[in-house]
């Protein structure tokens, strides 16, 4: 595709259930990074994975967040037993190479209730 | 906490006013990186900057990368209604990561 596809566009679950958010990276970019953002503020830095290697997941917050990444394309992203606290966008990006032009996709607004 | 934090947080000023966000960090970084990101959608990237002292202009958009490359400022002259959004700084490490920084909401009235 064109640019970085993210879905769902939004989420709305209940607190408890588990849900998995999808990114689909621009074709042929070796890196991939799930980031969180709370409305109107930065992002935090939450996993990046770099061709084969292993990824960091150094920014994920607990042990309900999971992430992988196919075939060296797509990936998921999934959070386990929701919290309200988890509620946020969650933006994917992608990258030629790693350290270089980051490009984002719309997000997933999540939203735990 | 964050690595790079930006001031100031909001600013909210009239069309034709000149502005200036700061990101600084106690890193040294490789590059560093503005984006700009609108409601809705995901940040695009504005500049990248490189060398220490650099700076870079992108029509009414002057950004500075400090001498030491750990801090960087962007600057805007005759801020007009378009330029509202939430700007990122970025900075890269060695092992290519990327660190948002807190971001400036800016609010461009006209």
């Amino acid at each position: 595709g064109a640019g970085v596809s993210q879905s769902p566009s939004n989420k709305v679950t209940e607190k408890g259930k588990d849900v998995e958010l999808r990114c689909d990276p621009i074709s042929g970019h070796t890196a991939l990074y799930w980031y969180r953002q709370s409305l109107g503020q930065g992002l935090e830095f939450l996993i990046y994975f770099q061709g084969n290697s292993a990824p960091d997941k150094s920014g994920l917050p607990s042990d309900r967040f999971s992430a992988e990444r196919t075939g060296g394309s797509v990936s998921t992203l999934t959070i386990q037993r929701t919290q309200q606290e988890d509620s946020a966008v969650y933006l994917c990006a992608s990258s030629p190479t790693g350290g270089t032009e980051a490009f984002f996709g719309q997000g997933t607004r999540l939203t735990v209730v | 906490t964050q690595l790079l934090e930006q001031s100031p947080q909001f600013l909210s000023i009239q069309e034709g006013e000149n502005l200036t966000v700061y990101c600084n960090s106690s890193s040294v970084f490789s590059s560093l990186q503005w984006y700009r990101q609108e409601p809705g959608e995901g940040p695009v990237l504005l500049v990248t900057v490189v060398t220490g002292g650099e700076v870079k202009k992108l029509k009414r958009l002057t950004f500075q990368f400090g001498d030491a490359r750990k801090d960087s400022s962007l600057h805007i002259t005759a801020a007009q209604p378009g330029d509202t959004g939430l700007y990122l700084c970025a900075g890269i490490l060695t092992g290519n990561q990327f660190y948002f920084g807190t971001g400036t909401s800016l609010t461009v009235i006209p």
